[in-house]
């Protein structure tokens, strides 16, 4: 059973750049979340897809946006690029949804260390 | 949004048992506590989650206070392997998941 995999792993960008990170989810695994972890802080939510659609979302702009395709891998893409975007971005994925009560564990990537100049 | 205060680090002898503590005073009825753990250089990994009973798994325990303020993971008997950052976090689904800075354990020798 293949894991989470995430790609690239590191990525350098200048500040009004465009950025694409992408994730492939665990084996049997619909739903998709991505997360920004800032140096030294905890992951923040950005958003979370299931079954191709967006099912929550952070306090994340609209210039971070994402899909998730048929074979429920998913893009995160953030545009205009700001210094503050450098962080760790981590993908998880999990089955069999989302409905319920929160008993879907969440399996992560190592995540994209992204650096803004 | 409810949430959670742990200590910033704690540290353990090898194979002494750990007590994290969690304090989440404005948890909300249908939240569910879990844990996560974080090793260096890695994504989190699931530890163990629970609503109001105490939950035991192959990695660890979690004993969660009579009126859900509080909660504490217990590691039995920690490794080197257990040194991380620990994550303590409400949701009642895993799209609203609240992360805070965790406490960072460190593993004695």
């Amino acid at each position: 059973e293949t894991g989470v995999t995430q790609s690239p792993t590191h990525l350098i960008k200048t500040r009004g750049q465009q950025v694409t990170l992408r994730c492939s989810s665990q084996s049997g695994h619909n739903t998709v979340s991505w997360y920004q972890q800032a140096l030294g802080q905890g992951p923040q939510f950005i958003f979370q897809y299931y079954r191709e659609e967006e099912n929550g979302r952070g306090n994340f702009p609209p210039r971070f946006s994402g899909l998730q395709f048929p074979n429920y891998s998913s893009e995160l893409n953030v545009n205009a690029l700001e210094l503050d975007d450098s962080a760790l971005y981590l993908c998880a994925s999990s089955f069999p949804g989302t409905s319920g009560s929160g008993y879907n564990e969440q399996f992560f990537g190592p995540g994209t260390r992204l650096t803004v100049l | 949004d409810a949430k959670t205060t742990q200590p910033n680090s704690m540290e353990s002898n090898e194979e002494e048992p750990v007590h994290l503590p969690c304090n989440h005073s404005t948890i909300s009825g249908t939240d569910y506590i879990h844990w996560y753990r974080q090793l260096p250089s890695q994504g989190p990994e699931y530890v163990i989650h629970g609503l109001t009973s105490n939950v035991n798994n192959r990695m660890a325990s979690l004993a969660i206070a009579e009126d859900r303020k509080s909660s504490t993971l217990i590691l039995h008997r920690a490794t080197l392997r257990d040194a991380a950052v620990y994550y303590c976090i409400l949701g009642y689904n895993n799209n609203d998941m609240r992360f805070g800075a965790g406490t960072r354990l460190t593993v004695k020798p």
